[in-house]
């Protein structure tokens, strides 16, 4: 199984509509984190948790909410979804410290319509 | 606020032939800086990283050097290969004030090498 597993994979949605992704992660790691990927723009950061009860605003949070279920799950919400929300979202989870590897999931393509 | 600043892509080169991508960054503490890359249809894989100004990264025959008078990190490899087409991210993590605990990423370079 992936270390970091994001559902769904691909997701068509309609303006207006409420929408979850969601994200799970065995590392058993303490830092989150949520980024959305647009062509020419990298990856922009939404949310970051450090811990359950620990949850911080990234650069582009407007539109968008999280929730940190548990340590292994972080889930982000788009609770009225705009067709300029539509990209590719990654997870992803790091070890505590300024040196360490993040890790990723293979991300969720969403299309808002 | 910390920045990653990439070179423009996309990079197309023939195989054997020499990479540079060039990165550049801003922070106010002392970053780690890190090398990204991603294969068409997945998440993003740690490539290398240096942790202190003069370290030099390396892995899979790409090499990256901070430099800290220049604020650079830039990815070379002496031969490309075809499975070198990939999309690179050069990142860096910040300790300090506002920044802790970020890790913030360039736009990417698109590299495709042909045969």
């Amino acid at each position: 199984d992936a270390d970091v597993t994001q559902t769904p994979r691909n997701r068509i949605t309609k303006t207006g509509k409420r929408i979850m992704l969601e994200c799970s992660q065995t590392k058993g790691h303490d830092r989150m984190y949520w980024y959305r990927q647009d062509p020419g723009l990298g990856l922009r950061l939404i949310y970051y948790s450090f811990d359950v009860k620990d949850i911080n605003k990234g650069e582009i949070s407007d539109g968008y909410s999280v929730s940190r279920q548990a340590q292994a799950k972080f889930s982000l919400s788009l609770e009225s979804a705009i067709p300029n929300q539509t990209a590719l979202y990654f997870c992803a989870t790091r070890q505590t410290g300024q040196n360490t590897e993040a890790f990723f999931g293979q991300g969720t393509r969403l299309t808002v319509v | 606020g910390d920045s990653v600043t990439q070179m423009e892509g996309p990079v197309t080169l023939s195989e054997e032939a020499f990479l540079t991508i060039n990165c550049t960054y801003t922070a106010t503490g002392y970053p780690s800086l890190f090398w990204y890359v991603q294969y068409p249809g997945e998440g993003l894989q740690l490539l290398l990283k240096a942790t202190k100004a003069d370290d030099k990264g390396s892995n899979k025959g790409f090499e990256a050097t901070y430099r800290k008078e220049t604020t650079s990190f830039h990815l070379e490899k002496g031969s490309v290969q075809v499975s070198d087409s990939a999309v690179y991210f050069c990142a860096l993590s910040d300790a300090g004030g506002t920044s802790y605990g970020k890790l913030t990423f360039g736009q990417g370079t698109i590299l495709t090498v042909h045969p």
